[in-house]
């Protein structure tokens, strides 16, 4: 069955320090990737997506991903948090395939704290 | 409207009660999806709506979980029989289409005592 893994569940940094979130899928094929955050008191939103093409995807707020297919990993980064950025993050994924497409599968998800 | 609506907000109810949860998506939204999310647990996936028809309910965890769609917008979380397991929120996403971006509501937290 489809997974994905998220291996950081908690992650505490300085503001302007690097984050790399690591996020790792079960399956080959054709996939379709995302990061959502949560931030808190509000609803998930997209952070950024790879649908296909150049697998260095950028999203809002200076964050950018790379999709790494021989690794089947999607990690999330950005070169300098700031305090703000304090949320949770969660990777998805969609099953392989037009047929299985509709069914996007999420992470455990990262909480990450930024100290001011 | 703007957004996905989800209503009520917040649900308490006795262990084996029946609850309904209602979503609103996004106008022109074809699929939409619903997911349950624990404390300290990504959204899991529970049913897929591609318009009227339920295209994938794979997540549904057993015959007390159902959901409607009739006009192919506003649908409806059916929970039969409530226990305490069920506790949690649930989320209802909106999409142009199936496997594209998902815009999610505020959720449904639902409490079951």
């Amino acid at each position: 069955a489809q997974s994905v893994s998220q291996h950081n569940h908690h992650v505490i940094l300085s503001e302007a320090a690097s984050l790399e979130l690591g996020c790792n899928y079960s399956y080959g094929g054709t996939v379709n990737l995302f990061w959502y955050v949560q931030y808190p008191g509000q609803h998930l939103q997209l952070l950024l997506k790879y649908f296909s093409g150049d697998p260095l995807v950028k999203g809002i707020k200076g964050f950018e991903a790379e999709f790494i297919k021989s690794k089947f990993s999607f990690n999330l980064r950005k070169p300098s948090v700031q305090w703000s950025d304090t949320a949770e993050y969660f990777c998805a994924v969609t099953g392989p395939g037009y047929s299985s497409a509709s069914k996007i599968i999420f992470g455990s998800g990262t909480r990450l704290s930024i100290r001011p | 409207g703007a957004g996905v609506s989800q209503t009520p907000s917040n649900k308490v109810t006795e262990k084996g009660k029946y609850v309904e949860l209602r979503c609103d998506p996004i106008s022109g939204h074809t699929a939409l999806y619903w997911y349950r999310q624990s404390l300290g647990q990504g959204p899991e996936f529970l049913i897929y709506f591609q318009g009227t028809g339920a295209a994938d309910d794979s997540g549904l965890p057993n015959d007390r979980f159902f959901a409607v769609r009739p006009e192919g917008s506003v649908s409806t979380l059916k929970i039969q029989r409530t226990e305490r397991g069920d506790s949690a929120v649930y989320l209802c996403a909106s999409s142009l289409d199936r496997g594209r971006e998902l815009f999610f509501g505020e959720g449904s937290r639902l409490t079951v005592l």
